[in-house]
């Protein structure tokens, strides 16, 4: 069964600190994404990736970065965590036949 | 106005019914369509691939209308199980690369 695991299911971290966010796919998919998930607001974009050493800015990149240093490992950072940041993250890879995500992180920054 | 749009519900039907939901899309190059289901407080996973010839699965039917920018999820026999939020995902290449999201469409079925 092809799988997209992200490292913690639940994360409390301070204001301030440097967050990191893993996530490992099995399936060799080039395309790999960051979505952040609130009630009423959807999935949205955070950043996104064709290949490796690849980035792309989504729709709400500010105050996040990524790193892709091999295929399979997608990671996300929050460079200094604000409390508008704690939030329901969603890893997905995609290949033909759509996105495999993650089952998510839910992150609170207090 | 957004790339893809959809009637957010919530949708409250009993068992048994018949529910169909709509979702449109803006770009007329889009060209892979898929509805994804979302318990609450999981991840969002793939229930069907949408064909310009439609397709069926079981009691769940999708149906693609390019010429009206809209697809279609078609719900026969509800059931509790069927509870869920319903995403409708829009792709511009076929290599499913960068999707669009919508929103989702609450569905509670009730005994």
């Amino acid at each position: 069964d092809v799988k997209v695991t992200q490292s913690s299911r639940y994360l409390v971290k301070r204001t301030g600190e440097k967050v990191f966010l893993e996530c490992v796919q099995d399936m060799d998919h080039e395309n790999m994404f960051w979505y952040r998930q609130d009630p009423g607001l959807g999935l949205r974009l955070i950043y996104f990736s064709y290949d490796v050493k690849m980035k792309e800015k989504g729709d709400i990149p500010e105050g996040y970065s990524v790193s892709r240093e091999k295929k399979e490992r997608f990671s996300l950072i929050l460079e200094s965590a604000s409390t508008n940041q704690t939030s329901m993250y969603l890893c997905a890879s995609s290949g033909v036949y759509g996105y495999t995500f993650g089952s998510g992180t839910r992150l609170t920054v207090v | 106005r957004k790339e893809v749009e959809q009637d957010p519900g919530p949708f409250n039907v009993p068992e048994g019914a018949t529910v169909a939901f709509n979702c449109t899309y803006s770009n007329s190059a889009s060209q892979s369509f898929f509805w994804y289901r979302q318990d609450c407080r999981k991840e969002p996973k793939l229930l069907m691939s949408v064909y310009s010839s439609g397709n069926e699965d079981g009691r769940f039917t999708a149906q693609l209308n390019r010429a009206s920018q809209y697809i279609s999820l078609l719900i026969r026999d509800s059931k509790l199980s069927d509870s869920a939020t319903y995403l409708c995902v829009v792709n511009g290449r076929t290599n499913a690369g960068k999707s669009t999201f919508g929103d989702g469409t609450t569905l509670t079925v009730k005994p």
